[in-house]
């Protein structure tokens, strides 16, 4: 079973800004990353740390974290950006995690 | 450019065998940890295994332990997956990704297209 946990959908208007979270006990711990999966696409990463963007990444896209939640927020989400997005993570252990997914939805 | 190219998926019976494997190149392989990250048709992402820079050291999550090893040969610059005893539930598209340096090791930087691996009587 998934140690981050994910609500399955999330809606945004054009233009407006969306908070996708994800939580696990383990993110108390360790620092999220975020990746978007577009449909027929591989994943991309979007962020990680405790905000990074990898060069080509928007600035619309960002991270934050607090106890045991990750946060991507998207500001002035546009129509490109819908998309699934997974969070990652990982524990003393060596076991690494994604979330179930969020499936963004622009209107 | 950092290139991932996967190859060796297919249909299998299961407790077939397969190996999979991962063409690396754009990057100096041999200074960074690789990953298998799965997919099965329709749903989410699941890791697979991790090995380091080096071979020296790799994990596994617990639904694999035993019958999928990850392997690899810097002097080819290639990512293994020997997958063994497969059942159905190992059906999936099969992706390698890049790990980063350090204490990024668990994250996924460059992804490849994947490879479908279906386990199917």
């Amino acid at each position: 079973s998934s140690e981050l946990t994910q609500d399955p959908a999330v809606s945004v208007a054009l233009g407006q800004t969306v908070r996708i979270t994800c939580q696990g006990d383990t993110l108390r711990s360790y620092y999220a990353s975020w990746y978007q999966q577009k449909p027929g696409q591989a994943p991309v990463l979007v962020i990680y740390g405790k905000n990074n963007r990898p060069s080509g990444v928007p600035d619309r896209f960002s991270g934050s974290s607090s106890g045991n939640t990750a946060s991507l927020n998207i500001t002035g989400a546009q129509a490109e950006d819908e998309a699934d997005y997974y969070c990652n993570s990982r524990d003393s252990s060596g076991n690494v995690f994604f979330g179930g997914g969020t499936k963004l939805t622009v209107l | 450019q950092v290139q991932l190219v996967e190859s060796g998926g297919g249909v299998v019976q299961p407790g077939g065998s397969l190996r999979l494997s991962c063409a690396a190149s754009g990057f100096t392989f041999s200074t960074y940890g690789m990953h298998w990250v799965r997919q099965p048709p329709g749903k989410g992402l699941e890791w697979v295994a991790f090995i380091r820079y080096d071979g020296s050291n790799t994990y596994s999550a617990d639904s694999v332990k035993g019958r999928l090893t990850i392997s690899r040969d810097n002097s080819r610059n290639t990512l293994y997956l020997q997958m063994n005893s497969l059942k159905t539930e190992d059906t999936a598209l099969y992706y390698c990704a890049r790990g980063a340096h350090g204490q990024l090791w668990s994250l996924f930087q460059h992804w490849g297209q994947g490879t479908l691996v279906t386990v199917s009587s």
